[in-house]
């Protein structure tokens, strides 16, 4: 059970800019715990777009960028390409009894 | 490079067994804490269990807890998940992942495994 909330679909044309938001609660990311980002392109297993808010691992493009304020946080694609199409999902530790880490319910990403 | 690979998947009855295995290479296994998240087709990534790097300690999510049983074997770089008293909500791609040293986030995943529940 997703305690992350992100909006279920985003679009735009090819170049521009998406955001996608997470927002939380007290228990996680308003608790101060850092929010990573996870790419899901279609058919293929998760991978690591950001990290600890707004790191990026090696190889990933700068045209991702993440932010993270109070209870939420935000992904925002710059200069957006058809390779960006895909599922996107946050994660946070959350510090309620039910469980330690949590995802977001995840957002498709879709280059018009 | 970093590996993960997923065995043990198969289509089983409700209230049946499993044992979901994932064999690493690529990196030194009992230095890492590692996890099993799930995702039940079409569905998000629903996190399931973890344990520590000395396998001190585990954690499970609600969802399974009482039911599933995380374990792992350094010598064999292997990591495990017990799955009893399957449902038919328990069907999905389960993936191995690990955590990095220091902060809670999973920076190398595996291509998953499917568990199909099903009579």
């Amino acid at each position: 059970q997703s305690v992350l909330t992100q909006p279920p679909s985003v679009s735009g044309a090819p170049g521009q800019r998406v955001i996608i938001s997470c927002i939380g609660s007290s228990s996680n990311i308003g608790a101060g715990y850092e929010v990573h980002w996870y790419q899901q392109l279609p058919g293929s297993a998760p991978k690591l777009l950001i990290y600890i808010n707004s790191n990026r691992p090696s190889g990933v493009p700068d045209r991702f960028s993440g932010s993270r304020s109070g209870t939420s946080a935000s992904l925002a694609i710059s200069g957006l390409q058809a390779e960006d199409e895909a599922d996107y999902y946050c994660q946070s530790y959350d510090n309620s009894l039910s469980g330690s880490y949590v995802f977001g319910t995840g957002t498709k990403v879709t280059v018009l | 490079q970093v590996q993960l690979v997923e065995s043990g998947g198969g289509l089983v009855k409700p209230g049946g067994s499993l044992r979901l295995s994932c064999e690493a290479s690529g990196f030194t296994f009992s230095d890492y804490y590692m996890s099993w998240i799930r995702q039940a087709p079409g569905k998000g990534l629903e996190w399931v269990s973890y344990i520590s790097d000395d396998a001190a300690y585990t954690d499970y999510a609600d969802s399974v807890k009482g039911r599933f049983t995380i374990s792992r074997d350094d010598a064999k770089n292997s990591l495990y998940l017990q799955l009893n008293n399957l449902r038919a909500e328990d069907t999905a791609v389960y993936y191995c992942a690990r955590r990095d040293r220091t902060f809670d986030y999973f920076d190398y995943w595996g291509r998953g495994t499917l568990v199909a529940v099903s009579s």
